[in-house]
C-alpha cells in the first residue's frame, strides 16, 4: 500500500526535552511538509522540503528543525525551544513543487507534561 | 498576511439536503484551492482542487470558483450523516505550501 505514515501516533513529552516525530513516505513524492493544528485552528506551515537535503521553514518554525536525508523521510524535531508544543502534527507530501495536491499522513499528537 | 477565511459553523443540515459551504481568500495572485474533509481526531483527506473559474464536480461534490470575488465554494448534494465533519478551504498562495482557514463544521443530521 502506498501512503505517508507518521510514529508515533501520540507522544508524551517533559518540559526541556526535545523528541523527534517520523514521517515517511512511499510514493515517490519529492516535495514534503510539516504543519500543526491546535484546536479550532487551521494548519500551519512549520517547514518544507522540495527535495532531499533542501528544506525552508516556514510560518512558524522556531523551535522545531529538520532533516530530508532520504527522499522517503521528513523527521521533525521539537526542541526545547518551543515553548508551547503541545499540538496535533502533520506531515504531508506531493509529488513535486508544482503539483499542489499534499496528502497527509496520520498525525502525531504531542502533548507537554 | 494572506487570509483565508471560513464560517466555524456548526452548520446543520437534515439528511439528502445541499450543503454549501463558502470560503473568501484575500491573496488576488493565488491560483489553487482545495478543499478538505476532516474528521475529528484524523487528518485531513483531499477531497476536492480547483484551478478555473466556474464549477467543477466529482459524484455528490461540487467546487466553486470565482477569482474576481475571490471566492471558492464547496456544494455536497444528498448529504449523509457520514459527511458530518470539518472541512477545510486550502489557498496556494506563493508555490510551496498551502494557506489554511480555520474550517466549516458540518452536521447532516437523520
Amino acid at each position: 500500500d502506498g501512503g505517508i505514515t507518521q510514529s508515533p501516533k501520540y507522544l508524551f513529552r517533559k518540559e526541556g526535552q526535545n523528541v523527534t516525530l517520523s514521517c515517511e513516505q512511499n510514493l515517490n513524492h519529492d516535495a514534503m511538509y510539516w504543519y500543526r493544528q491546535d484546536p479550532g485552528q487551521g494548519l500551519r506551515l512549520i517547514y518544507y522540503s522540495q527535495i532531499v537535503n533542501d528544506f525552508q521553514k516556514g510560518d512558524i518554525a522556531e523551535g522545531y528543525s529538520v532533516s530530508r536525508e532520504k527522499k522517503e523521510s521528513f523527521p521533525l524535531t521539537v526542541t526545547s525551544a518551543q515553548k508551547n508544543p503541545t499540538a496535533f502534527y502533520l506531515c504531508a507530501s506531493s509529488i513535486g513543487y508544482n503539483y499542489n495536491e499534499q496528502f497527509f499522513g496520520p498525525g502525531t499528537r504531542l502533548t507537554v507534561l | 498576511q494572506k487570509e483565508v477565511e471560513q464560517n466555524s459553523g456548526p452548520l446543520s443540515v437534515p439528511e439528502g439536503a445541499i450543503a454549501s459551504l463558502n470560503c473568501t481568500y484575500s491573496d488576488r495572485g493565488s491560483q489553487s484551492f482545495f478543499w478538505y474533509r476532516q474528521y475529528s481526531g484524523k487528518s485531513p483527506e483531499l477531497i476536492m482542487f480547483i484551478y478555473s473559474n466556474g464549477d467543477k464536480e466529482d459524484g455528490r461534490f461540487t467546487a466553486q470558483l470565482n477569482k474576481a470575488s475571490q471566492y471558492v465554494s464547496l456544494l455536497i448534494r444528498d448529504s449523509q450523516p457520514s459527511d458530518s465533519a470539518t472541512y477545510l478551504c486550502a489557498v496556494l498562495n506563493s508555490g510551496y505550501a498551502l494557506n489554511f482557514g480555520k474550517g466549516t463544521s458540518l452536521l447532516v443530521t437523520p
